[in-house]
């Protein structure tokens, strides 16, 4: 079974400038994830969708990210203009379910990251 | 609001010791993963813990839940290079229609030869 993939895997840009990572999740998972993991920290939830609807993005600095998630399977996340406190690990995850019954099928599995510095 | 936090933040230790990691978290929750990360890769889970004292073992590693105590354990027996890693505990919040993955701070494993 294929795993979440995402590219680019590295991206260097200059502050204020635009980037746009993109993730296509496990197939047939309903629920994907972007994450944002500042080096020595572990990861913090930025947005969740649950098929192509938001389901949380309270973490989500709204004024220069955004998401979408438009037939609900790829996914893009987009920062502009970029700061430099972006530079980070941006994860990005998926599972079959969500919802309060627990088990395997809600496990997030993630893909491999885009690194991201911010120069 | 919940917060996760794990103990030791780094461990170096012999092969062949036994040590435990410890992750606490600040309100209730009874469903808890444990997941590994190696250096420059992503994260790959270990276990999930879905009650009050579960107990998952595989290989070496054995993670266990404590809901009242709001304490998670992993503990290496026999410790060996390859589990060299990071490991981070993340608990469940619960919240309407979602739920959210809160991770701890992580715990930076170091096994000496």
């Amino acid at each position: 079974e294929a795993g979440v993939a995402q590219s680019p895997r590295y991206k260097i840009i200059e502050k204020r400038q635009s980037v746009a990572f993109w993730c296509n999740p496990i197939s047939g998972h309903a629920t994907l994830y972007w994450y944002q993991q500042i080096l020595g920290q572990g990861p913090k939830l930025l947005i969740q969708f649950q098929n192509n609807g938001v389901v949380d993005d309270s973490q989500l600095p709204k004024d220069r990210f955004s998401a979408e998630r438009l037939k609900g399977v790829d996914s893009t996340l987009k920062i502009q203009p970029a700061k430099l406190e972006d530079s980070a690990v941006y994860l990005c995850a998926s599972s079959f379910t969500v919802g309060t019954s627990g088990g395997a099928s809600e496990t997030q599995y993630f893909g491999p990251g885009t690194r991201l510095l911010v120069l | 609001e919940l917060k996760v936090e794990q103990n030791p933040l780094f461990l170096s230790m012999q092969e062949g010791k036994n040590y435990t990691i410890y992750c606490n978290y600040s309100t209730t929750s009874d469903r808890l993963y444990w997941y590994r990360q190696d250096p420059g890769k992503s994260l790959e889970s270990l276990f999930v813990l879905l009650s009050n004292g579960a107990v998952k073992q595989e290989g070496r590693l054995m993670a266990s839940l404590d809901t009242k105590a709001r304490l998670s354990t992993l503990h290496i027996t026999a410790a060996v290079h390859d589990l060299s890693a990071t490991y981070f505990c993340a608990v469940v919040r619960f919240g309407g229609a979602t739920n959210k993955l809160i991770f701890g701070t992580g715990t930076l494993l170091a096994v000496q030869p």
